[in-house]
């Protein structure tokens, strides 16, 4: 099962900073959270990733509370091609490492 | 999406039929992970794997599907007698060896099954 909770949706003018909201809260001292996008019909995207400190590239800003126990998602400008479904994720230790495992995400509109 | 290559893109099977989806790592990594997507959901887990090796199958279903990734060449997800729930979109990932949670996984673009 995925560790993280985000809301199902969320509406963000074009232009506008989208702040994508996470919950983490039995997160562990050494996990990562990890966000990616999913366009519709595209593979999952790969946008950031931290562990204590926030974090920004090129596409996003990652912020992650003092206690680690949930953390923002920032797109700064977002776009219409910004219009995907956002997955929040810890990832999980399986048979041998860590595994990938995504929940229902937060499917962001922008809108015109 | 870093170059992870699934191929084809796009298979039609009839049922009974037997579909073979191949990914392609990106150059240097060692472990593939096999995601299956349905019509309209989310993203499951199904299998993980190291060359020569399957880690973790627990997202397998038991019968009729089978994974490999050889020493030599691409990953292949196998199924056998497909019936029409297995038309779905199958996404393969990689990622370097790295033993910790802080290890990224790349995402191919996915083949898209459908059965007649």
């Amino acid at each position: 099962d995925a560790k993280t909770t985000q809301p199902p949706s969320m509406d963000c003018a074009e232009g506008r900073a989208a702040n994508l909201p996470c919950n983490h809260s039995t997160i562990s001292g050494n996990e990562y959270v990890y966000w990616y996008r999913q366009i519709h019909s595209q593979g999952p995207q790969y946008i950031i990733h931290g562990l204590k400190n926030n974090e920004t590239n090129e596409m996003a800003s990652l912020i992650i509370t003092e206690d680690r126990k949930s953390s923002t998602l920032i797109l700064p400008h977002a776009t219409l091609r910004d219009t995907a479904v956002y997955y929040c994720i810890v990832r999980v230790r399986g048979t041998g490492g860590f595994k990938t495992i995504f929940g229902a995400g937060t499917r962001l509109f922008v809108k015109a | 999406n870093a170059g992870v290559m699934q191929n084809p893109r796009h298979l039609v099977r009839r049922r009974g039929q037997e579909a073979r989806l191949r990914c392609s790592p990106v150059k240097g990594h060692s472990h593939v992970y096999w995601y299956r997507q349905l019509p309209e959901e989310g993203l499951k887990f199904m299998v993980y794997l190291q060359k020569e090796n399957i880690i973790d199958e627990s997202g397998m279903p038991k019968e009729r599907f089978s994974a490999e990734f050889p020493k030599e060449g691409p990953s292949i997800l196998r199924i056998q007698q497909v019936v029409r729930g297995d038309s779905a979109a199958y996404f393969c990932a990689s990622s370097p060896p790295r033993g910790d949670s802080g290890n990224t996984i790349y995402f191919g673009e996915g083949s898209w099954l459908t059965v007649v």
